[in-house]
């Protein structure tokens, strides 16, 4: 059982609607990051937050817009996607937030998002 | 910049076959190393671990040992079972990078 709880599993919108993905980790980590995975390829890093702060952004497009409102909950709010955003996006979580150490990140289960 | 290098897949084995999946890397700093497997439909889950040279993550049957002249941390395990069969990430970090840094993935494919 993964200690990554994300919601919900599988996601279909279309270009035009809003909807945000969740993602809850209670094992006290302070550093939690939003992965995106296309098949048959290793996950792409989107974004980073340290403390409930962002601190890494990967150039990702502004329809993607990450929010953390407390230490254990990350959220990723999405708004115009286009059909090449379909991926299984990935949450993360680790316990050095600076960067530091050499602590594992863990992962949820994801969710699937289709754009139609 | 720093790098993973996997083999190729598909791997494709009988049951009860002895597994090695090659990884090898590149670093600008000391890494951690990290294996991960990915199971049909399912995220990352962290396999094993090694923080530094010489030594040897293990879990579940699965074993890598970080070898730091050779640049490696190949995955081996003695007797490979059907419920193997996933999808075998090798994954490095650098401390004072919150990034993980991936290869490109190793489809084992485990048949009875």
């Amino acid at each position: 059982d993964t200690e990554v709880t994300q919601t919900p599993k599988h996601l279909v919108m279309g270009m035009t609607n809003k909807k945000s993905l969740k993602c809850e980790q209670h094992m006290g980590h302070r550093a939690m990051y939003w992965y995106k995975q296309k098949a048959k390829k290793p996950p792409e890093l989107m974004f980073v937050y340290s403390y409930e702060k962002l601190s890494i952004n990967e150039s990702v497009p502004s329809r993607f817009s990450p929010e953390c409102p407390n230490s254990s909950l990350l959220n990723l709010h999405l708004h115009a996607l286009q059909p090449e955003d379909s991926a299984l996006y990935l949450c993360a979580s680790s316990q050095a937030p600076g960067g530091e150490g050499n602590q594992p990140q863990h992962f949820g289960d994801g969710t699937r998002l289709s754009i139609l | 910049g720093d790098s993973v290098t996997q083999m190729e897949g598909p791997v494709t084995l009988s049951e009860e076959a002895f597994l090695t999946i090659n990884c090898t890397y590149t670093a600008t700093g000391y890494p951690s190393l990290f294996w991960y497997v990915q199971y049909p439909g399912e995220g990352l889950q962290l396999l094993l671990k090694a923080t530094k040279a010489d030594d040897k993550g293990s879990n579940k049957g699965f074993e890598a040992t970080y070898r730091k002249e050779t640049t490696s941390f190949h995955l081996e395990k003695g007797s490979v079972q059907v419920s193997d069969s996933a999808v075998y990430f090798c994954a490095l970090k650098v401390a004072g990078r919150r990034a993980l840094t991936f290869g490109s993935g190793t489809r084992l494919q485990v048949q009875p």
